[in-house]
């Protein structure tokens, strides 16, 4: 299984990009990255998926080396309202299904 | 469209008593899975429905059971309930099973 290896928690300014970075060395050929914030009292909430090269979305990128031992979340101009903690998943849902969520980073934006 | 709903939103128990959690999912998704989110484990699968099928199984003893109803909506019940077992358990649905899933707030259970 992939395990994953996410920082316990990072700072950054509003108006800042923020790049957080998980690491699954041991990643599988089926799998893919997949990133979810949840912010206090709610369930996570998804952000982007994606399998090799760069991904984005409205919200965020995902870049993903060749070698694909590492995969980083992209956050644009991040806001006070971006405080929450990040899940990087490496994992495959098909008939083998396995998904290890990371333990997540703690996100703190300040003003 | 309405999100995903979980009932009961808090819970406190015994051990040895047994709970049911009721989860209903997004209109028209197919799939509902449960996890169990701790501080000190994290999120972990339990199980995944599809179609009223168990489709995948998690890591978890058989005191943990799930079933899905012909209208997706989904039940998890814990059986003689053990201090560990205090957590947040988490629904989440999607379409059919992809990497996109939406979750409910949680049901947060206490066991004494």
């Amino acid at each position: 299984l992939a395990k994953t290896t996410q920082p316990i928690s990072m700072d950054s300014y509003e108006g800042q990009e923020v790049n957080i970075t998980c690491s699954h060395n041991n990643i599988a050929t089926n799998d893919y990255i997949t990133w979810y914030q949840q912010f206090p009292s709610q369930g996570p909430r998804f952000i982007i998926q994606g399998y090799k090269t760069k991904v984005t979305n409205e919200v965020a990128s995902l870049f993903i080396p060749a070698d694909r031992k590492s995969s980083t979340l992209s956050l644009p101009r991040v806001s006070l309202s971006d405080t929450a903690v990040y899940y990087c998943l490496v994992g495959r849902m098909d008939s083998n299904y396995q998904l290890i969520w990371g333990a997540g980073t703690k996100l703190i934006i300040k003003p | 469209k309405a999100g995903v709903t979980q009932t009961p939103r808090y819970l406190i128990k015994t051990r040895g008593q047994q709970v049911t959690l009721s989860c209903s999912p997004i209109s028209g998704h197919r799939s509902v899975s449960w996890y169990q989110q701790t501080p000190g484990q994290g999120l972990q699968f339990l199980f995944e429905y599809f179609s009223e099928t168990q489709r995948n199984k998690g890591n978890f003893p058989g005191r943990f059971s799930g079933r899905q109803f012909s209208n997706s909506r989904s039940e998890m019940n814990v059986s003689t309930l053990e201090l560990g077992d205090s957590a947040l358990y988490l629904c989440a649905s999607s379409l059919d099973g992809g990497y996109e899933q939406f979750f409910g707030p949680g049901t947060r259970l206490t066991v004494l």
